[in-house]
């Protein structure tokens, strides 16, 4: 297993703008998460995707925040119209069933900075 | 709405020592309960996964238990070295696919 990849690894960007994250879990994991961390706090969870299905969207995911997964592979984190509180990192996790259970793995993160 | 707590929040002890990490969750619903290592603007790491059947889980220095009915876990380190600085952070699964995560304990292991 490579790992869970996340690109870019750092993004500022101006209030207002779009930023698009992507995360390519590791192979043959068809379970995805996205998760958001500010510093001092445990991580939150804002989606999941099985395969391409998006099954679960947490409350904060608003309006200006898209996730795909097109294609049950790779997956995309779109935030549209960036507002200072959405600096944080932004974590992707995949994971698969075994029976050994459901272990999570997590990706490096992608730091984002407003200003 | 499950809420999970971590105590200490900060720990800084001396090379060699044994010591607890503490979690607790207030709804005992859950499917799994994961330990995982944060290292300072990084990802996470998974430690030990224990099932809802299960008791405890170890691996090499980490041992972890679970008790669902009480809503607690530990995390023992044995014999802790420098390296085991990190932040460690306890996360349960309930009967969907959402990881509910404490705020961490952050430890400092001095030489």
């Amino acid at each position: 297993d490579t790992g869970v990849s996340q690109n870019p690894r750092h993004k500022i960007t101006k209030r207002g703008q779009n930023v698009t994250f992507r995360c390519d879990p590791i192979s043959e994991h068809n379970r995805l998460y996205w998760y958001r961390q500010t510093l001092g706090q445990g991580p939150e969870f804002l989606t999941y995707f099985q395969n391409e299905a998006q099954l679960e969207k947490s409350r904060l995911l608003s309006d200006r925040f898209s996730a795909e997964r097109p294609k049950g592979s790779f997956s995309t984190l779109e935030i549209q119209r960036t507002e200072q509180g959405d600096s944080a990192m932004y974590l992707c996790a995949s994971s698969r069933l075994t029976s050994s259970g459901n272990t999570i793995y997590f990706g490096e993160g992608s730091w984002l900075t407003v200003v | 709405k499950q809420e999970v707590t971590q105590i200490p929040a900060a720990l800084s002890v001396p090379e060699g020592e044994n010591l607890v990490l503490n979690c607790s969750f207030t709804d005992s619903a859950i499917y799994n309960l994961q330990w995982f290592r944060q290292d300072p603007g990084k990802g996470l790491t998974s430690l030990l996964l224990i099932q809802s059947s299960q008791r405890e889980q170890t691996s090499g220095r980490l041992n972890a238990s679970l008790d669902k009915s009480s809503g607690r876990s530990t995390l023992y380190i044995a014999a802790s070295q420098p390296g085991d600085s990190a932040t460690y952070l306890c996360a349960v699964r309930d009967a969907g696919n959402m990881l509910t995560f404490g705020g961490g304990t952050r430890l400092m292991v001095k030489p």
